[in-house]
């Protein structure tokens, strides 16, 4: 069973500091890991898909990057702003079974 | 459009009543999913649909009745729940239930359900 752990739970920073958020997975026989982003009491909103055979991806101020050998995901935020509060949740896609399965979290807030 | 619209946003019911939730997606994905997400947890996967076909579910209780009527809509029929079901419902889809490395999920807004 695949099991996913997010770390740190909780992130407070001040405007304009990186954020990095890490993102561990047991089971590496995996299709693609998606980073979605949730505001309190909403859906989820995908940020990042990278797939089981590319190391990073990039879209704006986000960059994620994959080792899928040692389980491994990172979501790195450049320059942060308050809008960038919210949860932000891993899911690895897993290779059989068709599932997405999410780690806890990691709960931002960025100060002004 | 990577939309998934999910109706109502809010419901309310009590313990004897019978309700749905409604999801739609117009991107022609074949896949479609339903969550269930507690208050500060993480979605928990309930049922999969994979070309109109239920193809997985997750030892739900039977008082949660997913149903596929076309490519494009998603069901879950409630009876009979307890306040202990009442969270927010998602529902997500994906294109290709074959798995292939650049499938993408796209989820709903949700149903916030609360059971009285």
């Amino acid at each position: 069973k695949q099991e996913v752990t997010q770390i740190p739970a909780a992130l407070s920073v001040p405007e304009g500091e990186n954020l990095v958020l890490n993102c561990s997975f047991t089971d590496s026989a995996i299709y693609n890991l998606q980073w979605f982003r949730q505001d309190p009491g909403k859906g989820l909103t995908s940020l990042l898909l990278i797939q089981s055979s590319q190391r990073e991806q990039t879209s704006g101020r986000l960059n994620a990057s994959l080792d899928k050998s040692s389980g491994r995901s990172t979501l790195y935020i450049a320059a942060s702003q308050p809008g960038d509060s919210a949860t932000y949740l891993c899911a690895p896609f897993k290779a059989a079974g068709n599932k997405l399965t999410f780690g806890g979290g990691t709960r931002v807030l960025v100060k002004p | 459009d990577t939309e998934v619209t999910q109706t109502p946003k809010h419901l309310v019911m009590g313990m004897t009543n019978k309700k749905s939730l409604k999801c739609e997606q117009h991107m022609g994905h074949r896949a479609m999913y339903w969550y269930k997400q507690k208050a500060k947890k993480p979605p928990e996967l309930m049922f999969v649909y994979s070309y109109e076909k239920l193809s997985i579910n997750e030892s739900v209780p039977s008082r949660f009745s997913p149903e596929c009527p076309n490519s494009s809509l998603l069901n879950l029929h409630l009876h009979a729940l307890q306040p202990e079901d009442s969270a927010l419902y998602l529902c997500a889809s994906s294109q290709d239930p074959r798995q292939t490395s650049n499938t993408e999920a796209f989820f709903g807004q949700g149903t916030r359900l609360t059971v009285v």
